[in-house]
């Protein structure tokens, strides 16, 4: 089985604080996902990387950064934390890129963490 | 507006009822579809994937896709207590490269 495992499950910082969310994936996949959820805004994408020191923008980068030295771990970076950061983060990987549909790019989560920002 | 709209529910049913959850979309290059759910305080799990349009049949689950009208529904049957939970549908134009959610649709099927 995949398993996708995110360090912390629920977190309270302070803000300004600089906060490290680590994730770390055991199959090998080629792809990491950072996501955050919000009540009524579903999943947004904030960071993805399809190689080791390899990362792309999502749909909302502000304010975050990510780090991926080595395949298996994708850590996403909050550099001065805020209140509007307060969040559920959720992590994924995927095995790689492929056109045709395939199980090959299935996202698999972690089971989140919870960060609150004071 | 929203490229992906869902209704967020909650949506009650009676055990062994026939449940249908839908999305619509407004970006015609989707062509592949995903339904994901999310067990309280756990993150998403894939339950099925589908190609541009038509059915697929997993056990009690049917996953439909019109793309003519921007429409993809989950059909559960005999619903179950276990069946609780939010279910997230999910589209990309290609592969499954960048994934945009709908918000969830909270079911809860009582025994």
């Amino acid at each position: 089985d995949v398993k996708v495992t995110q360090s912390s499950r629920y977190l309270v910082k302070r803000t300004g604080e600089k906060v490290f969310l680590e994730c770390v994936q055991d199959m090998d996949h080629e792809n990491m996902f950072w996501y955050r959820q919000d009540p009524g805004l579903g999943l947004r994408l904030i960071y993805f990387s399809y190689d080791v020191k390899m990362k792309e923008k999502g749909d909302i980068p502000e304010g975050y950064s990510v780090s991926r030295e080595k395949k298996e771990r994708f850590s996403l970076i909050l550099e001065s934390a805020s209140t509007n950061q307060t969040s559920m983060y959720l992590c994924a990987s995927s095995l790689g890129w492929e056109i045709s549909p395939g199980a090959k790019n299935i996202q698999y989560f972690g089971a989140g963490t919870r960060l609150s920002v004071l | 507006q929203k490229e992906v709209e869902q209704d967020p529910g909650p949506l009650s049913v009676p055990e062994g009822a026939i449940v249908s959850l839908n999305c619509t979309y407004s970006n015609s290059a989707f062509q592949y579809f995903m339904w994901y759910r999310q067990y309280s305080r756990k993150g998403p799990e894939l339950l099925m994937y589908t190609y541009s349009s038509g059915n697929k049949e997993d056990g009690r689950f049917t996953a439909q896709v019109d793309k003519s009208s921007k429409y993809i529904s989950l059909f559960i049957r005999d619903s179950q207590p276990s069946d609780s939970a939010t279910y997230l549908c999910a589209m990309s134009n290609t592969g499954f490269q960048k994934l945009v959610f709908g918000t969830g649709t909270r079911l809860l099927v009582s025994p």
